[in-house]
């Protein structure tokens, strides 16, 4: 079974950069999959924010792609986030997930809440 | 990107309704959707693929049908546990948008 799990700071200050984790267990992070990230700001719905294959290549939400970085990290088995120059509006709870092509996403982290404030 | 709009945005219903809920894309997206549901403080969960296929261990009331533009999930019988937020996503090609979402309420 497959399990994923987000970490990094709760809390980010304005035109800081947010930086996040997903550690991959169950699993190789180097299989036939997409590793993504998504968000969802208070009370909203959810945005797809981009995502990274073992390769290194990458896909991203043009909304956010100057600001997102994503990565990966074969020998430690996890994923990463990057978002540069964060205002209130990222403030979101960030989740990670394991893209399966034709499927979906069909693994998901517990999600974690990042508030962006000073 | 292609946008995705679904309807209602919010619905009431009774346990053992019968319940449509309706995504559309802008534009054709085959069948490349998927149905997600969502309870408060937890991780959407992965209901339908394909626009019709059932995502193993989930329940058979569940359903979805749809090509081209136009879906719909299906709940035949509603259950406690059904009362939750859904979502549709397309995969037709990045960035891979959600629905604005539909929750279902208990009436």
């Amino acid at each position: 079974q497959v399990q994923l799990q987000e970490s990094g700071p709760g809390l980010v200050k304005p035109s800081g950069t947010l930086s996040l984790t997903c550690g991959v267990s169950g699993g190789s992070i180097s299989s036939s999959n997409w590793w993504g990230w998504v968000r969802q700001s208070p009370g909203k719905g959810l945005e797809w924010i981009g995502e990274v294959y073992h390769s290194g290549s990458t896909n991203y939400n043009p909304s956010l792609k100057s600001r997102v970085t994503i990565s990966v990290d074969k020998s430690r088995n996890h994923f990463s986030l990057k978002v540069n120059s964060v205002t209130a509006a990222d403030t979101a709870v960030y989740y990670c997930a394991r893209w399966t092509t034709t499927v979906g996403f069909d693994y998901w982290g517990q999600g974690t809440l990042v508030t962006v404030s000073s | 990107d292609i946008q995705m709009t679904q309807s209602p945005s919010s619905l009431s219903a009774s346990i053992g309704d019968r319940v449509t809920i309706t995504c559309r894309a802008s534009q054709s997206i085959s069948n490349f959707l998927s149905w997600y549901q969502q309870k408060p403080g937890k991780a959407p969960k992965l209901l339908i693929h394909l626009a019709l296929g059932l995502q193993s261990g989930v329940p058979s009331r569940f359903s979805g049908s749809g090509s081209g533009t136009d879906f719909t999930l299906t709940i035949s019988s509603l259950q406690p546990e059904d009362f939750a937020t859904y979502y549709c996503q397309h995969s037709y090609s990045t960035p891979y948008t959600f629905g604005q979402g539909t929750k279902l309420e208990m009436k």
